[in-house]
């Protein structure tokens, strides 16, 4: 059973702060990632792909991939309120499909 | 630019009524496709996924079925709805292999009374 993992948080963090929320996943060969917001009620809307080890930034947005270990990370930095959502870590699994994480749930306090 | 067209966004059923979710696609050819569910306060489950009219595989074994008559256009079925089928339905869209990203449309919730 293909598995990936996230703290269920929530995770809170004062406004302007780096809010860090990590990923692993239990299948060695994956080999394409990604991050997703969710916004409560809403639906899941993309907001990373990575593929490569190392860092990705887009924006405030920061994917960090780590294949040796099996983890991926995303990083908010200058957090805002409305960065407030739950956030789903996506592993491609063999060229399958995709296995969500449960998601974190992040907080942003003004 | 592709878009994703799902409804209704709110549905509520009685237990043992049939159930028809349509989902289309605009803006892009020979799309995959795929039907989630989440349940509340829960993780996404995938349920079905097509990678071509008429090609459907279901990853999750229920009284649920799914469907591809055209190109662009993905339909998740009943006959008899349960209770256990409430949740946020969501389909969603990817090109390319399955190492693209997918892209969701709006959903439907839908609670079984």
């Amino acid at each position: 059973q293909k598995e990936v993992e996230q703290n269920s948080g929530p995770l809170s963090v004062p406004e302007g702060a780096i809010a860090s929320l990590n990923c692993t996943y239990s299948d060695r060969g994956s080999q394409s990632f990604f991050w997703y917001r969710q916004y409560s009620g809403k639906s899941p809307e993309l907001i990373m792909s990575i593929y490569s080890n190392g860092d990705k930034e887009d924006g405030r947005f920061t994917a960090q991939l780590n294949k040796a270990s099996q983890y991926v990370s995303l990083l908010i930095r200058d957090s805002q309120p409305s960065d407030s959502a739950t956030y789903l870590c996506a592993v491609e699994d063999y060229g399958q499909n995709f296995v969500f994480g449960p998601g974190t749930r992040l907080s942003v306090l003004p | 630019s592709q878009t994703i067209h799902q409804w209704p966004a709110t549905l509520v059923q009685p237990v043992g009524s049939p159930l028809s979710l349509e989902c289309t696609v605009e803006g892009t050819s020979n799309p995959n496709l795929y039907w989630y569910r989440q349940a509340a306060g829960r993780g996404l489950q995938l349920l079905f996924y097509s990678v071509g009219i008429g090609q459907i595989s279901s990853e999750v074994p229920q009284n649920l079925s799914a469907s591809r008559p055209q190109d662009r256009q993905f339909i998740l079925s009943s006959k008899k709805l349960l209770l256990s089928d409430s949740g946020f339905y969501l389909c969603a869209w990817s090109v390319g292999g399955f190492d693209q990203p997918q892209h969701f449309g709006d959903g439907t919730r839908l609670s079984i009374l």
